[in-house]
């Protein structure tokens, strides 16, 4: 089935300073992929649509500036959190589906964001 | 999307089956109803998904009412290892678009 590899799991860093989190179709071609954010005892809330080749469409409330999106190929989409800060701290998941849309979207297994 | 509602939480005695309701009663003649779970500090997983009738995998099965307004997931004999949230999203497939999740419900499997 479709696999979706998310890197790092885990990263601390430091208040003011950038983190990237990168998300793979390892075994299919994504068009479009997607970034969620879930802080703890929440549901996964929908920050930005990622297409390839073009501009990431966000949602309401979600600063572009600060979250960038780059989804270069058909196989990776990145997130990058500007200077980041501690509100920041979340954990992060991206999905993707393959052409044929059999099962929904694959979810990776998620990034755990500490900005201390 | 639909919105759907779900009971925030639920237990299970291992072994037995569990049965998770979902509401859908926006549902439209084109939205299909999936699962996913999502067991602590990972990613969702897929779990079945169907259209109007009663689909049945190596996972789960699931009921879907014949107005469409409701549906039941089933895990047949549950383990301590199905202990997670569970989401019920209903969505129009091929289109590109996204999965909005709601609250889910949060089942345990007791021992």
């Amino acid at each position: 089935g479709a696999v979706v590899s998310q890197h790092p799991s885990r990263v601390i860093c430091k208040s003011g300073t950038s983190v990237k989190i990168e998300c793979r179709s390892l075994d299919f071609q994504a068009t479009t992929m997607f970034w969620y954010r879930q802080f703890p005892k929440q549901s996964l809330m929908l920050m930005a649509t990622s297409n390839e080749g073009s501009k990431a469409t966000y949602e309401q409330g979600v600063e572009k500036d600060k979250f960038l999106i780059n989804h270069a190929s058909l196989t990776l989409s990145t997130l990058t959190v500007t200077s980041a800060h501690p509100e920041d701290s979340s954990f992060y998941i991206c999905s993707a589906s393959d052409l044929a849309d059999r099962y929904g979207y694959t979810f990776g297994s998620g990034t755990r964001l500490t900005v201390v | 999307d639909a919105k759907t509602t779900q009971p925030p939480s639920m237990d299970c005695a291992e072994g037995r089956a569990a049965n998770l309701p979902c509401n859908h009663s926006t549902i439209s003649g084109n939205e299909y109803v999936y699962w996913y779970r999502q067991i602590h500090s990972q990613g969702p997983q897929y779990i079945i998904h169907g259209l109007k009738n009663n689909e049945t995998n190596e996972m789960a099965s699931l009921i879907i009412t014949e107005d469409r307004k409701s549906s039941t997931l089933i895990l047949p004999h549950a383990t301590l290892r199905d202990t997670a949230v569970y989401y019920c999203i209903v969505r129009v497939p091929n289109t590109g678009n996204q999965f909005y999740f709601g609250t889910g419900t949060s089942l345990t499997v007791i021992p």
